[in-house]
């Protein structure tokens, strides 16, 4: 079984699109992220849900919103899609129960290429 | 903030040999130390991690890595390395944190193995 599974695995989408991605974590953690990773493999945290909340939003644009509807899923909708948005992007989650860092489990990443 | 930095963007070695990777950290206090590996396509994995305690960690797949607070550093090696360790490999430091605060990583090492 998968622990973290994001969909779809690749996604090509004209400029201007909307697009969402998903993710699920069956592991039981509190903790779930979406991570960025540029052509020069920079991985740079976008967001941090716990329990459903945010965490954290770093410099992102307002196109990229992050829906938690449960702890175990979090989706990222990107709006008006630019070509910068081409990139990897990678859920993650961790088990934030005790306050210091844990183990990131990484999804397999979504290529996503914006034409 | 806490921040990493890897000076090695690509390393090429040899099947059979010694494998050093350089990772130097950014931090006022105690940080907690990670090195994740990424296969080509998929998401990262842990490979050990460092939090107190006995300053050589083992981790998986015969990997090890020293830290040394004088020097700020947490390189990864390994004595023999086999053909299935060409991957990127990421240096990531996290902080004790009263909120969540999520790791940084480094850019990454790219690893090539040679016959």
């Amino acid at each position: 079984d998968t622990a973290v599974s994001q969909t779809p695995k690749y996604l090509v989408t004209q400029m201007g699109n909307d697009k969402s991605i998903k993710c699920e974590q069956n592991l039981g953690h509190d903790t779930m992220y979406w991570y960025k990773q540029d052509s020069k493999k920079f991985l740079k945290i976008m967001f941090s849900y716990n329990n459903k909340e945010l965490i954290i939003n770093e410099t992102v644009p307002n196109r990229f919103s992050p829906k938690s509807p449960d702890k175990a899923h979090l989706n990222l909708h990107i709006n008006s899609l630019e070509l910068g948005d081409s990139a990897v992007y990678f859920c993650a989650s961790s088990q934030e129960g005790i306050k210091k860092p844990e183990k990131l489990f990484f999804g397999s990443g979504t290529q996503l290429s914006v034409l | 903030a806490q921040s990493v930095t890897q000076p090695d963007i690509h390393i090429t070695v040899s099947e059979g040999a010694s494998l050093e990777l350089r990772c130097n950290y950014s931090y006022g206090a105690t940080p907690y130390l990670f090195w994740y590996v990424q296969s080509p396509g998929q998401g990262l994995q842990l490979l050990l991690k460092y939090f107190s305690g006995d300053t050589l960690v083992q981790g998986i797949k015969g990997f090890e890595a020293e830290f040394k607070r004088s020097q700020s550093s947490f390189n990864l090696r390994k004595p023999s390395v086999h053909w299935s360790d060409a991957a990127e490999y990421f240096c990531a430091v996290g902080a004790l944190r009263p909120g969540n605060t999520p790791l940084v990583f480094g850019k990454g090492t790219r690893l090539s193995v040679i016959a």
